[in-house]
């Protein structure tokens, strides 16, 4: 699996749309892009994923560059619920080893 | 259940003891995964099922760890003569393939 580069914390506002960026500028044409979420004490939780174009679900949107080597998840209005350590991931499916880096802590402030 | 069950939620060993965890997936998924989190990293692939087979089991440290799946449903990860540095968060995920990753809440490990 190729392998991401995420910056290790980010401050958001209450409110405000957090923006979480991920390079993973070595992904390969049959890798997809996933996003998962850890809020403290709790196992990971699945957001969104992609391959090439652009997705929105309830959770958030996933925004991906027209040359794939890098992508951005969205939350359109952070609560402080959304802090939480978010984890941007690449992999082929459906091949089922899914390794994680160190991941974003997003703090929401009040 | 609705989700993925680990047992025991919390285990405290001493070191050289015997130590096995239980995971219940969610019905119907034929993926289970196991994965170590130590404080302030990622969870750290261990290994994962396809039914009752082992897949992957390259992250798995050393021959001290074995996970089994008897019937591809209930997992047990067993760990023998426990170490310190075994102290961790084990994670357990299910899915059903290609479909995303469903996590518990985890079995925290102490080894004193």
């Amino acid at each position: 699996d190729a392998k991401t580069t995420q910056p290790p914390s980010m401050d958001c506002a209450e409110g405000r749309a957090a923006n979480l960026p991920c390079n993973h500028s070595t992904i390969s044409g049959n890798e997809y892009v996933y996003w998962y979420r850890q809020i403290h004490s709790q196992g990971p939780q699945y957001i969104i994923h992609g391959l090439k174009n652009n997705e929105t679900n309830e959770m958030a949107s996933l925004i991906i560059t027209e040359d794939r080597k890098s992508s951005t998840l969205i939350l359109p209005h952070a609560t402080l619920r959304d802090t939480a350590v978010y984890y941007c991931i690449v992999r082929v499916r459906p091949h089922q080893k899914v390794t994680f880096g160190i991941g974003t802590k997003l703090q929401v402030i009040p | 259940g609705a989700g993925v069950s680990q047992t025991p939620s919390n285990k405290v060993t001493e070191k050289g003891k015997y130590v096995e965890l239980r995971c219940d997936p969610i019905s119907g998924h034929t993926a289970l995964y196991w994965y170590r989190q130590s404080l302030g990293q990622g969870p750290e692939f261990l290994i994962y099922f396809q039914g009752t087979g082992a897949a992957d089991d390259s992250g798995l440290p050393n021959d001290r760890f074995f996970a089994v799946r008897p019937e591809g449903s209930v997992s047990t990860l067993k760990i023998q003569r426990t170490e310190r540095g075994d102290s961790a968060v084990y994670l357990c995920a299910s899915s059903l393939p290609p479909g995303e990753l469903f996590f518990g809440e985890g079995s925290r490990l102490t080894v004193l």
